[in-house]
């Protein structure tokens, strides 16, 4: 698996806009980079997923640099609700890892009134 | 919801017993991951199967035992409990063959547990 670096924890406060960034060095070429959202006592939720340049959903927009050698998560105008902890995930190719999803420590959002 | 369901949600055992976690992933989805989770060391991959076949194992102790039935579901059997593996434990699964670059896991609500 891609080791990924993420911060350890963020601050925000509610209505404005969070960027997570997530560092993958070593991604493979044809890895995506997945990102998951968890709250306390619950399973990782997938939030979005991409390759390269930009993707949106209704949640979150993930911003992808041509290297592909770092992403950004962007939460835009976040609330209370969005505190959680961020996963950022890519895929190995090195064959070694086949099969083994492996959750970094991720990012601890806290969001504040 | 995410379609995984997990059985049970609580459990409370005593050091030195054996319990089994039961999970049974979205209609269709033929791969099956079970994660540990706990306060000191995060998310941590035990094991995969696909389609009843392990396909990957991770940190996962010889007390440890997973399978997956021709229905797909899955069980997790742990044995000789300690006070350590108390902690959450969580399925999950995924439509994708193992190793697919764009793979999405579906997580369960978990199943804690007290080992006392």
């Amino acid at each position: 698996l891609a080791k990924t670096t993420q911060p350890i924890s963020m601050d925000s406060y509610e209505g404005q806009e969070v960027n997570i960034t997530c560092s993958h060095n070593n991604i493979a070429t044809n890895d995506y980079i997945t990102w998951y959202q968890q709250f306390p006592s619950q399973g990782p939720r997938f939030i979005i997923q991409g390759y390269k340049t930009k993707v949106t959903n209704e949640v979150a927009s993930l911003f992808i640099p041509a290297d592909r050698k770092s992403s950004t998560l962007s939460l835009p105008r976040v609330s209370l609700s969005d505190t959680a902890v961020y996963y950022c995930l890519a895929l190995n190719a090195g064959g070694t890892s086949y099969g083994k999803l492996t959750f970094g420590q991720g990012t601890i959002l806290t969001v504040h009134p | 919801d995410s379609g995984v369901t997990q059985t049970p949600k609580h459990l409370i055992t005593a050091t030195g017993q054996r319990v089994t976690l039961r999970c049974s992933p979205r209609s269709g989805d033929l791969s099956v991951y079970w994660y540990q989770q706990s306060l000191d060391q995060g998310l941590q991959f035990l094991i995969q199967y696909y389609n009843g076949e392990e396909r990957a194992k991770g940190n996962i102790l010889e007390r440890f035992s997973a399978q997956q039935f021709p229905d797909l579901h899955s069980e997790l059997n742990l044995s000789s409990l300690e006070l350590g593996d108390s902690a959450l434990y969580f399925c999950a699964s995924s439509a994708s063959n193992p190793g697919t670059r764009n793979e999405k896991l579906f997580f369960g609500s978990g199943t804690q547990l007290s080992v006392l």
